[in-house]
């Protein structure tokens, strides 16, 4: 079952502007995490937050994450032409009594950064 | 360098033959997954392994078999493919999978195959 959903489907920004995405999940969950994926290529991990973090930096991404809403965003700031891809949240979930642990992504945004 | 390598890239066949596609991490990662990707769909797990000879499935297994008979490949079994099986695939994996929210929890994924069933 698609878990995480996220918001805006696509996103068309101006160089140096900043991007906001969010995502929404239905259910509990141990930890968030975001990945990029340049068209048709295979994704690539941005950052993970646990789901005792409130917010988490790296470089130019901010994510933070509202378990109460059930809720996170990713915001890159001063965006580049380079940042064009689409972006994935992914939500985990792990049962010790089953031993099963799953990562369940989102359709994804997808973010065109115009020069 | 550390990867996980797919193969093959582009896989047109014809339905009802059976075709493998090969995953290998060269990682020594424990947690292995196989996810395909369809346009408004986003990505869909079709399997999962916990480590060497623990295998489950995930959101959308019918039709796909896999194993983990060693730690380094998981290979992707299509035994008698249908059209709607054409799709986007890609294996990923992780040092982990315990929920415990470490790095080693981050998925690296391989180039994808694309997989076309006429």
């Amino acid at each position: 079952s698609q878990q995480g959903e996220e918001d805006p489907q696509a996103l068309s920004i101006q160089e140096g502007e900043n991007a906001t995405m969010n995502c929404s999940y239905k259910t509990s969950i141990n930890n968030l995490q975001w990945y990029r994926q340049n068209s048709g290529r295979g994704l690539v991990h941005l950052i993970l937050i646990r789901s005792n973090e409130r917010e988490k930096h790296s470089g130019r991404l901010r994510v933070t994450l509202d378990t109460s809403k059930k809720s996170s965003s990713l915001l890159i700031t001063a965006s580049r032409a380079a940042d064009t891809a689409s972006y994935f949240c992914a939500t985990d979930t792990f049962s010790s009594g089953a031993g099963s642990y799953q990562l369940t992504f989102g359709k994804g945004t997808k973010l065109s950064v115009i020069p | 360098e550390a990867q996980v390598t797919q193969n093959p890239r582009y896989l047109i066949t014809v339905t009802g033959k059976k075709l493998t596609v090969t995953c290998s991490q060269n990682m020594n990662h424990e947690y292995m997954s196989w996810y395909r990707q369809d346009p408004g769909l986003g990505l869909r797990q079709i399997y999962y392994s916990m480590n060497v000879e623990v295998t489950d499935k995930g959101d959308v297994p019918e039709g796909y078999k896999v194993s983990r008979k060693e730690k380094r490949n998981f290979p992707l079994i299509l035994e008698s493919p249908s059209p709607n099986q054409t799709s986007l695939y890609f294996c990923a994996s992780s040092l982990s999978g315990q929920g415990t929210g470490e790095t080693n929890e981050k998925l690296f994924f391989g180039s994808g195959t694309q997989l076309s069933v006429l």
